[in-house]
């Protein structure tokens, strides 16, 4: 069975500083992994997606990801924090071929200013 | 930009009472997944659709649970009798067929059991 886990309930950064969110996944075969972000009472919005091809991911909102085959792992990342990156972070994972989206348990980004 | 609507967006019902949640995805998206989010953790697969079958329901409550999308379209999902733990966020969300596609969700419809 696949599965997700991101570590840090909460991550705190100053804005203007770098951030870094964790995530680890386990699946059989190649992986297709996915983060979104979801604002208070709102649903989640996509932010980037890994399916194949180079290691380094770039998203919406000046977000990216780093995917490490051999560390199975899928790091969220952000040169220069904004307050307004404040919210709920996701991790999710679908095996190659497969059908369902696996969510982690979610990672909340406080940026103080 | 084409959304994921979803209704309604609150509901507050008591328990053993029915409630029921509408979706209407993405046009020309022909999967359809129904997700529950209790606060503070990820959402969590209830039920899958490709058109009008259903993929996965493996997670389901089906003494309770029920999910039609009759005509491969929109989709209800629907709770009898509501009990106190059903309290969460019920999340629509679509793809085109295809395992790269991302999910677009909707933007929830929140339930709370009292």
């Amino acid at each position: 069975a696949q599965s997700v886990a991101q570590p840090e309930d909460q991550v705190n950064v100053a804005e203007g500083n770098p951030l870094t969110v964790k995530c680890t996944y386990s699946v059989s075969g190649n992986p297709y992994l996915f983060w979104y972000v979801q604002y208070p009472n709102r649903g989640l919005q996509f932010l980037l997606k890994y399916i194949t091809g180079d290691n380094l991911v770039k998203g919406s909102y000046g977000f990216e990801a780093e995917f490490n085959k051999s560390q199975t792992s899928f790091h969220l990342k952000k040169p220069s924090a904004l307050v307004s990156d404040s919210a709920l972070y996701f991790c999710a994972v679908r095996d190659l071929g497969g059908n369902m989206l696996t969510f982690g348990g979610g990672t909340r980004l406080m940026v103080k200013p | 930009e084409a959304e994921v609507a979803q209704s309604p967006r609150y509901k507050i019902t008591e328990k053993s009472q029915a409630v029921a949640f509408w979706c209407d995805p993405i046009s020309g998206h022909a999967t359809l997944y129904w997700y529950r989010q209790i606060l503070g953790q990820g959402p969590e697969l209830l039920v899958q659709f490709q058109d009008e079958s259903v993929v996965d329901d493996s997670q389901l409550p089906k003494d309770r649970f029920s999910a039609e999308r009759l005509k491969g379209v929109d989709s209800t999902l629907k709770i009898q009798p509501a009990e106190l733990g059903d309290s969460a966020m019920y999340l629509c969300a679509s793809s085109l067929a295809g395992g790269t596609g991302e999910l677009f969700f909707g933007e929830g419809s929140r339930l709370t059991v009292l």
